[in-house]
């Protein structure tokens, strides 16, 4: 079965780096694109950064640009979010998600991390 | 960017129908249509429909998903205790190239 396990999460001052891990399972993982979406305390999922599944193109929401990184590993099934330049806003709780087959929508969700962004 | 618009909050009575609504733009709805995703409190997200309007394996049939224009539709029939949720939409926007989901709507089940 699909299995998605973020890891990395914790508190961390502000402009500080923290790289988030998410393992995956159960699936082919260089068969799909897969994409991190943070849900902020109290608050809605907003989407974070996509990988292709080839590594050919990375896209991020405009309040992260130049300043987290997503990338994967094949060997070891892992996909990463480097984050640097920490904000208050951007505390959250951090999910994995693959993105299925075409039509292309999030069809399985780890359990999330939480990055806590704090003096 | 600029996020979908749903309504924050729909009430139903017990075996009620409710009908929620995700509205986009021709860049996002109106192109590619909108997925629909549960999450209960203190869980992740769960895909409803693909935004092809499907249900993925093992969704219920009380739910159907649908597309006028720019605006995506979510009805839920005979509704249960467990639909009490929040319901977000998403949608890839071709203009900002980014994922955009709508601010959610908290399903009240009286």
């Amino acid at each position: 079965q699909v299995q998605l396990v973020e890891s990395g999460g914790g508190v961390v001052q502000p402009d500080r780096s923290l790289r988030l891990s998410c393992a995956a399972s159960g699936f082919t993982f260089t068969g799909h694109t897969m994409h991190w979406v943070r849900q902020a305390p109290g608050k809605g999922l907003e989407w974070v950064a996509l990988i292709s599944y080839d590594e050919s193109f990375k896209y991020y929401t405009d309040s992260v640009k130049g300043r987290f990184t997503i990338s994967r590993d094949t060997s070891k099934n892992t996909l990463y979010l480097q984050m640097n330049s920490l904000r208050t806003d951007d505390t959250a709780v951090y999910y994995c998600a693959r993105e299925s087959a075409a039509p292309g929508d999030f069809d399985y969700w780890g359990q999330g991390t939480l990055v806590t962004v704090s003096s | 960017q600029a996020g979908l618009t749903q309504p924050p909050s729909v009430s139903k009575g017990l075996r009620q129908t409710a009908t929620l609504t995700c509205a986009g733009n021709n860049y996002n709805v109106g192109g590619q249509g909108a997925a629909w995703l549960q999450q209960h409190q203190g869980h992740p997200p769960k895909l409803l429909s693909y935004r092809n309007n499907n249900r993925p394996s093992g969704i219920s049939e009380r739910l159907s998903a649908s597309r006028s224009g720019n605006t995506a539709s979510l009805t839920i029939t005979g509704l249960q205790p467990d639909d009490e949720a929040d319901y977000y939409c998403s949608a890839w926007d071709s203009s900002l190239s980014a994922w955009v989901f709508g601010g959610g709507t908290k399903l009240t089940v009286l």
